[in-house]
């Protein structure tokens, strides 16, 4: 019974690439969220989507980023034309329901760009 | 506006010794309150969680209190061992009217080492 996975745990880009992060949530929960933790800062919110859709999308930057959730496969968290601020861990996390219990965290992925 | 504020913003204290995070909020309407632990390069993992009627709650050697009048909780860790270094983040939950966004707010996080 996995938690959330999350792929690749480190990913190099060099500026002006895309950068593609994967998150696969807890088997049966159909709600996801993203988050960017910069160094040294706490944890904020990106995206929350809900199988194939996108339910609250107020923390994400409004250009080269996008999120989707389709019915079959992983989350997909995509930066385009990387720039180095873009530099940061991005968590996913899973839930059943929105917001309740049973809140899972993935391991990160680590984006560094170059 | 939403916020959450951890104290202190980190910590050095030797193993075997207790400490007590605090953390205060302005989210509202509440509807329950978290801690997580997040070790280095991991993912945060839940540790309490309690919602308004609840004053207080443990996990092991994590106690947790809440008091919703003054929107303040705490944690405590008892005996602390070098395994507790981490950063211990405090995350409130406002209540989602029709359109539930599942959004947290997330406090910066307290960061304590324990040395031996």
């Amino acid at each position: 019974n996995a938690g959330v996975m999350q792929n690749p745990r480190h990913l190099v880009r060099r500026r002006g690439q895309e950068a593609r992060l994967r998150c696969s949530p807890v088997k049966g929960h159909s709600h996801v969220y993203w988050y960017r933790q910069l160094p040294e800062e706490g944890l904020k919110f990106m995206v929350y989507l809900q199988k194939e859709n996108i339910i609250d999308e107020s923390g994400m930057p409004k250009e080269r980023f996008s999120a989707e959730f389709p019915k079959e496969g992983p989350s997909i968290l995509r930066i385009q034309q990387v720039v180095r601020g873009d530099s940061a861990a991005y968590f996913c996390a899973s839930s059943p329901a929105g917001q309740g219990y049973g809140y899972t965290f993935g391991s990160g992925t680590r984006l560094t760009v170059v | 506006k939403n916020q959450v504020e951890q104290s202190p913003q980190s910590l050095i204290i030797l193993e075997g010794k207790n400490c007590t995070l605090q953390c205060n909020y302005t989210v509202s309407p509440f509807s329950n309150l978290r801690w997580y632990k997040q070790d280095t390069g991991r993912g945060p993992v839940s540790l309490t969680i309690m919602t308004f009627s609840e004053n207080t709650k443990s996990n092991g050697r994590y106690t947790a209190t809440l008091d919703a009048d003054t929107k303040q909780s705490s944690l405590h860790i008892t005996a602390s061992q070098l395994s507790d270094s981490a950063s211990y983040i405090c995350v409130v939950s406002a209540k989602g009217g029709s359109g539930n966004t599942g959004k947290l707010i997330f406090g910066q996080g307290t960061t304590l080492q324990v040395k031996p």
